[in-house]
């Protein structure tokens, strides 16, 4: 069964702060990797995802994530963080098979004082 | 497009109770998953179905069950509530039973009193 570990449960910023949010996972196989927002009063919603190619995707709002496949991470990150970054942010991962399921790390808050 | 629905929004129950939870996923999903969002516990995956049959089951015991219409709404039941019920319950929905992205519904606010 796949697992996944987010390092920082909660995260305070400065804004224009770089951002770096640590996820690792636990798999045998491919999978497909993926890192979700909440911001404050909304539902959750994609930020970026990895299925193949380049391993360094861009999301919407600036961020960015590597997947490093030897270290089984795939970190989030931001160069310059902004107050409305303010979030809940949630690592996932999916087995790359039909019946795959996603499993979510436990969150990272981010905080950004202005 | 409207997106996934959830009804209620709320829902206050008392131990021992039964709960049904409804979801309308956005039109031509046929992939709806559960989870449930506990403070510092992230999500956790309850079940998913695609046409009907429950495709994965999460580590949750017998009481949590889920079923899959032919319109692909989907509603999950609880039933002999627990205080450790107490979540939000997250329905989301993707196009096909692939490695797509979730489309999540705002969720449903369970407390067991």
């Amino acid at each position: 069964a796949q697992s996944v570990s987010q390092h920082n449960h909660h995260v305070i910023l400065s804004e224009a702060a770089s951002l770096e949010l640590g996820c690792n996972y636990s798999y045998g196989g491919t999978v497909n990797l993926f890192w979700y927002v909440q911001y404050p009063g909304q539902h959750l919603q994609l930020l970026l995802k990895y299925f193949s190619g380049d391993p360094l995707v861009k999301g919407i709002k600036g961020f960015e994530a590597e997947f490093i496949k030897s270290k089984f991470s795939f970190n989030l990150r931001k160069p310059s963080v902004q107050w409305s970054d303010t979030a809940e942010y949630f690592c996932a991962v999916r087995p790359n098979t039909n019946a795959g399921k996603s499993t979510f790390g436990d969150g990272t808050t981010l905080t950004v004082k202005p | 497009k409207a997106g996934v629905t959830q009804t209620p929004r709320y829902l206050i129950k008392t131990r021992g109770q039964q709960v049904t939870l409804s979801c309308s996923p956005i039109s031509g999903h046929r992939s709806v998953s559960w989870y449930q969002q506990t403070p510092g516990q992230g999500l956790q995956f309850l079940f998913e179905y695609f046409s009907e049959t429950q495709r994965n089951k999460g580590n949750f015991p017998g009481r949590f069950s889920g079923r899959q219409f032919s319109n692909s709404r989907s509603e999950m039941n609880v039933s002999t509530l627990e205080l450790g019920d107490s979540a939000l319950y997250l329905c989301a929905s993707s196009p096909r039973a692939t490695n797509e992205k979730l489309f999540f519904g705002s969720g449903t606010q369970l407390s067991v009193l």
